[in-house]
């Protein structure tokens, strides 16, 4: 059972670029979630998406957007690239039953994450 | 006040220490609690889920005191493998809906 892929490992890239990232979920789940990780520091939640539609936001500017499609899989863009934003991209994926609900021993499970430096 | 709190560390101890993290939340209608264990450089990992009943893996409690907004990890005989970041995690939402909101993290180190 494949588990939460992520691609790529490691991406270099100048101050003014753009970048995607991309996520294929864990067999069986459907919502995704991206959190960005400074060195250091806890994930930070960037949003998540389920069934195609942005369900939640963090607090991150707009240059970041993402985009989840049919088969569950998800981009993460980022825009206008800072140095600031040279972190860990974690991508998450998680179950809903029907009805949109989870269960409260459901949790998310992350990827190996994306390293992304700017420079 | 920060939404997660957890001890600074780093925790260094000997083999077959006990080790005791802890963690405040601020926000108290947070609905579902977890440890996630991250190795350097690599991805967090379910370490498990922590309920007010309290709940044991082998080695590892995790205690849950709501009225107090405290979570807590208890390692017993430590092993060299243990060595690692131990991130206390907090979500507003029951299971996997929602953001979930990370502490810093406690690094752990475990010598011979």
């Amino acid at each position: 059972d494949a588990g939460v892929t992520q691609s790529p490992t490691h991406l270099i890239k100048t101050r003014g670029q753009q970048v995607t990232l991309r996520c294929s979920p864990k067999s069986g789940h459907d919502t995704v979630s991206w959190y960005q990780q400074a060195l250091g520091q806890g994930p930070q939640f960037i949003f998540q998406y389920y069934e195609e539609e942005e369900r939640q936001r963090g607090n991150f500017p707009d240059r970041f957007s993402g985009h989840q499609f049919p088969n569950y899989s998800s981009e993460l863009n980022v825009n206008a690239l800072l140095l600031g934003d040279s972190a860990l991209y974690l991508c998450a994926s998680s179950p809903t039953t029907s009805g949109g609900t989870t269960s409260s021993t459901d949790t998310q499970y992350f990827g190996p994450g994306t390293r992304l430096t700017v420079l | 006040r920060k939404e997660v709190e957890q001890d600074p560390g780093p925790f260094n101890v000997p083999e077959g220490a006990t080790v005791a993290f802890n963690c405040t939340y601020s926000n108290s209608a947070s609905q579902s609690f977890f440890w996630y264990r991250q190795d350097c450089r690599k991805e967090p990992k379910l370490l498990m889920s922590v309920y007010s009943s309290g709940n044991e893996d082998g080695r590892f409690t995790a205690q849950l005191n709501r009225a107090s907004q405290y979570i807590s990890l208890l390692i017993r005989d430590s092993k060299l493998s243990d060595s690692a970041t131990y991130l206390c995690v907090v979500n507003l939402y029951g299971g996997s809906q929602g953001n979930l909101i990370f502490g810093k993290g406690t690094k752990l180190s475990v010598k011979p």
